[in-house]
Order: C-alpha cells, then structure tokens, then sequence
C-alpha cells in the first residue's frame, strides 16, 4: 500500500498556482519525499524532490512540515499543460521500490 | 535529467507471440533499471528491477519466465514477454535511477495482444 494520501482530484485556474497536498504521517526519518507526474499516455515524469528542508527547481516548490508528516507541491503559475496526475511518494531512495498510489488528477482550466 | 527512451512506442501482436521491449538510457549509465506496468486507468506497478550484469529481481506476482528481463550494458535493458495474450495487454514503462535516487522515466510502451 501506498504510504501517502492526497486528494483525488482538484481544479486549478490557468496562472493561479497550483497547491497539491500529500500526507504522509508515518514517514521515517530516512525516507525523502518524491514528486512525479504523469501527463496522459506518458511515462511520469520527475518533479522534485525533498527531505526536510522546503526545495525548489525550475519546475516546482515543495514545501515540507516541520514534523514531515506533510507537503505541499506548488506549482506557482500552473498552464494547461501542466494538467496531468501528481503522484506524492516516499522513498528512502536506496533502490527501494516506488509505491505509486492514485495520486491527484489536477485540471488547469483557462 | 537522465533521458530514456523506449522502443516501441506501440505495438499490437497476436495471442501467443512474443514482444521484446527496449528501454535505452541515452545519456547516462545505469546500472539499475526499473520495469513498471499500467493498465488503464490504474496506477504504475513495479514489475522488476533490472541489474547491469546479473539476473533481474521480480516482484512478487510477476512471473519471470513469462517477462524475461535482460540487461546486458549499461545503456540497455530488454523486456521480453513470452507467450502474449490478452489480459498482457498494458503500458509498460521503465525508468533508471538518478544521481539521487530519483527516477526518469521512458515514455511508455503500449502494448495490445489480440
């Protein structure tokens, strides 16, 4: 099973960010936490990932509790394409394997 | 990132053949590749890790006779499924590991058996 929740679904207006939500209440202090996405018919794709410290790239922003039990992607200034499935997963990043869960089917809409 | 390529795109066979699966790493050497499956509207399953070099470790469920996994450079790894039918019918993804741990992914392999 998935060691994460996050929302099924959620809709975001194109430019407005995109605040993606995931739990992860039993993490272990060892584990890091991963982004990825998947556009339709597309392999994933990796965003970004974190341990404790709030990160950010050129595609995204993680913000990351204090107690780590939770984050947050933000995709500052979301557009059309960034429509697609957010997977939140955690991973002591060991070649253990990823547990991918439903993940959260974001819509941009103009 | 690392940049994956997968060959093909898509294929259709019929019942009872086999269908090799390419996953190439363009520019970076991995010695561990990952074969996932999705059937629609699910979400990705770890099928095995593939090893540069030795035999690959299936997960538990995949049946390695039926999903021959061979690796044999650094840059390569095969997926071969025996004996196709129906219900093999998927996207098969693969995806290496980076320099932390975090995976790039192929785009996909869709695979209909008929």
């Amino acid at each position: 099973d998935a060691k994460t929740t996050q929302p099924p679904s959620m809709d975001c207006a194109e430019g407005r960010a995109a605040n993606l939500p995931c739990n992860h209440s039993t993490i272990s202090g060892n584990e890091y936490v991963y982004w990825y996405r998947q556009i339709h018919s597309q392999g994933p794709q990796y965003i970004i990932h974190g341990l404790k410290n709030n990160e950010t790239n050129e595609m995204a922003s993680l913000i990351i509790t204090e107690d780590r039990k939770s984050s947050t992607l933000i995709l500052p200034h979301a557009t059309l394409r960034d429509t697609a499935v957010y997977y939140c997963i955690v991973d002591t990043g060991g070649y253990n394997k990823l547990i991918f869960g439903a993940g959260t089917r974001l819509a941009v809409h103009p | 990132g690392a940049v994956v390529s997968q060959h093909p795109s898509r294929v259709i066979c019929k019942s009872g053949t086999s269908v090799k699966i390419e996953c190439r790493s363009l520019d970076f050497q991995a010695t561990t590749m990952f074969w996932y499956r999705q059937f629609p509207k699910q979400s990705l399953m770890l099928m095995a890790t593939s090893n540069e070099g030795s035999k690959a470790t299936y997960e538990q469920g995949v049946e390695k006779d039926k999903f021959l996994i061979n690796h044999a450079s650094l840059t390569l790894s095969t997926l071969t499924v025996t004996s196709a039918h129906p219900e093999d019918s998927s996207f098969y993804i693969c995806s290496v590991s980076g320099d932390y741990n975090e995976q790039f992914f192929g785009p996909g392999t869709r695979l209909t058996v008929l």
